[in-house]
């Protein structure tokens, strides 16, 4: 039972250029999470999905866009990279309400 | 708005020390509320989960309580460890799909 994992665990980009986050749940969870962390600003809400098939839009979700490909998976793509994206992201899942299980997550950083 | 803050920002304990992490928050409406721990570099471990129904829940040496009516939880680690030294995170879920993070409390145990 892996939990949730998430891939890359580290990523260097330029301003610019596009990548995708991947994560994965065996938990038969039906919502997951995208959350980004920084220093002084705590874990914010990028996106997250109720169940396989819908997203919407956490607190920050300007720069990024998801898909939710199934009930196992969750992906985070960024577009455009700006250094303002540079941060630490964490995906997590859930059974509808309950303990959220966080993934090691992925360090970006955007140059 | 809900608001999450947790005092101290920091606390060093020597090893044996009982010690309270405090958590408050602004809105007494919530669903539940989670503790978590963060190593360095790492995600977050689901620690304890109380229901806004709940008054507190144990899990070994961890005891967290919650108080609706004065927006507070602690939570309670007796005969502190070197090893408990992290990061504490208490996140309070206020509807369905919104759960906000408090910034941490800082535990050294020192030996």
């Amino acid at each position: 039972n892996a939990g949730v994992t998430q891939t890359p665990k580290f990523q260097v980009l330029k301003t610019g250029q596009s990548m995708t986050l991947q994560c994965a749940q065996d938990m038969n969870h039906n919502s997951m999470y995208w959350y980004r962390q920084d220093p002084g600003m705590g874990l914010r809400l990028i996106y997250y999905s109720a169940s396989e098939g819908t997203t919407d839009k956490g607190e920050v979700p300007n720069g990024y866009n998801v898909s939710r490909l199934n009930k196992r998976e969750f992906s985070l793509r960024l577009e455009s990279a700006a250094p303002s994206q540079t941060s630490v992201y964490f995906c997590a899942s859930e059974m509808d309400g309950y303990e959220q299980y966080f993934g090691p997550g992925t360090r970006l950083t955007v140059t | 708005k809900q608001e999450v803050t947790q005092i101290p920002a920091a606390l060093s304990v020597p090893e044996g020390e009982n010690l309270v992490l405090n958590c408050s928050f602004t809105d007494s409406a919530i669903y539940n509320l989670q503790w978590f721990r963060q190593d360095p570099g790492k995600g977050l471990t689901s620690l304890l989960l109380i229901q806004s129904s709940q008054r507190e829940q144990t899990s070994g040496r961890l005891n967290a309580s919650l108080d609706k009516s004065s927006g507070r939880s602690t939570l309670y680690i007796a005969a502190s460890q070197p090893g408990d030294s992290a990061t504490y995170l208490c996140a309070v879920r206020t509807s369905y799909d919104k759960v906000i993070f408090g910034p941490g409390t800082s535990l050294s145990v020192i030996p």
